[in-house]
C-alpha cells in the first residue's frame, strides 16, 4: 500500500459540532503532517508528528485537535469551528528525519455552516 | 523565517516551446528545495528535488545559492504538462516544508 487514505474526502458541519478527520498509512513512515488549503491559495502547515510526538504546531488554534494513536494513524479533532475554517485539509506522510519528500493524501473537504 | 515566491500565477506556453517556472527563497540556513505538481484531479506529488540532481519528466532544477533561486525548467512543452506547480523548501534535516504560492501552467496546443 503506497497511498495516503483520508477520511471522510466531504464533511459539512455546524459550528458546534464535534467531528475528527482521520489519516492512514501503511508505507512505514514515522512522520504524518496536517495542512490546510484554502481556494487558490498554496497549502498551509498546521501540524507535523514525528516518531509519534507532536514535532510542530504552526500556532493553530485550540479549536483544532491533532491525535497521532500510533505511527500509522493521524486524527484532526474539530470543535467550535468557525465559517472561515471551510477549507481542504490536507495529510501527508514522509519517512522522517527532515527528508521533505512528503506523500499527500487527496484532502477532506470541510465546510463550516 | 522560511519564505518561498513564485512570481507567476499563471503561465501559459505553446506545445514544443520551452518552459521555466520561477521560483525564489529566502532562509537563513541551508535549505531543501522542491518542486510539487498537482495534475487536474490528482494528489499533489513531488516531481523533482534539488539534492537528487534528476530530471524528471524533461524537467530540471538547480539550486542557485548566490541567487537564491531554484528555477524550473523544461526544454519542450507536452500538453500533459499542464498542471499547478508548487515550489518548497524545507530547512535541512527538518520537516516544516513550506510551499510557495504556486504557478498554473498551461500548455497551449
Amino acid at each position: 500500500d503506497t497511498e495516503v487514505t483520508q477520511t471522510p474526502k466531504h464533511l459539512v458541519m455546524g459550528m458546534t459540532n464535534k467531528k475528527s478527520l482521520k489519516c492512514e498509512q501503511h508505507m512505514g513512515h514515522r512522520a504524518m503532517y496536517w495542512y490546510k488549503q484554502k481556494a487558490k491559495k498554496p497549502p498551509e502547515l498546521m501540524f507535523v508528528y514525528s516518531y509519534e510526538k507532536l514535532s510542530i504546531n504552526e500556532s493553530v488554534p485550540s479549536r483544532f485537535s491533532p491525535e497521532c494513536p500510533n505511527s500509522s494513524l493521524l486524527n484532526l479533532h474539530l470543535h467550535a469551528l468557525q465559517p472561515e475554517d471551510s477549507a481542504l485539509y490536507l495529510c501527508a506522510s514522509s519517512l522522517g528525519h527532515g527528508t521533505g519528500e512528503l506523500f499527500f493524501g487527496e484532502g477532506s473537504r470541510l465546510t463550516v455552516l | 523565517a522560511q519564505r518561498v515566491t513564485q512570481p507567476e500565477k499563471l503561465l501559459s506556453v505553446f506545445k514544443g516551446a520551452p518552459v521555466e517556472l520561477k521560483c525564489n527563497y529566502s532562509y537563513s540556513g541551508s535549505p531543501e528545495l522542491f518542486w510539487y505538481v498537482q495534475y487536474s484531479r490528482q494528489r499533489l506529488q513531488l516531481l523533482l528535488r534539488h539534492i537528487s540532481r534528476e530530471s524528471i519528466k524533461g524537467f530540471t532544477a538547480d539550486l542557485n545559492k548566490g541567487e537564491t533561486s531554484f528555477h524550473l525548467k523544461k526544454p519542450f512543452a507536452q500538453e500533459e504538462d499542464s498542471a499547478m506547480y508548487y515550489c518548497a523548501l524545507s530547512p535541512f534535516g527538518n520537516e516544516k516544508l513550506t510551499f510557495g504560492t504556486g504557478t498554473r501552467l498551461t500548455i497551449i496546443p
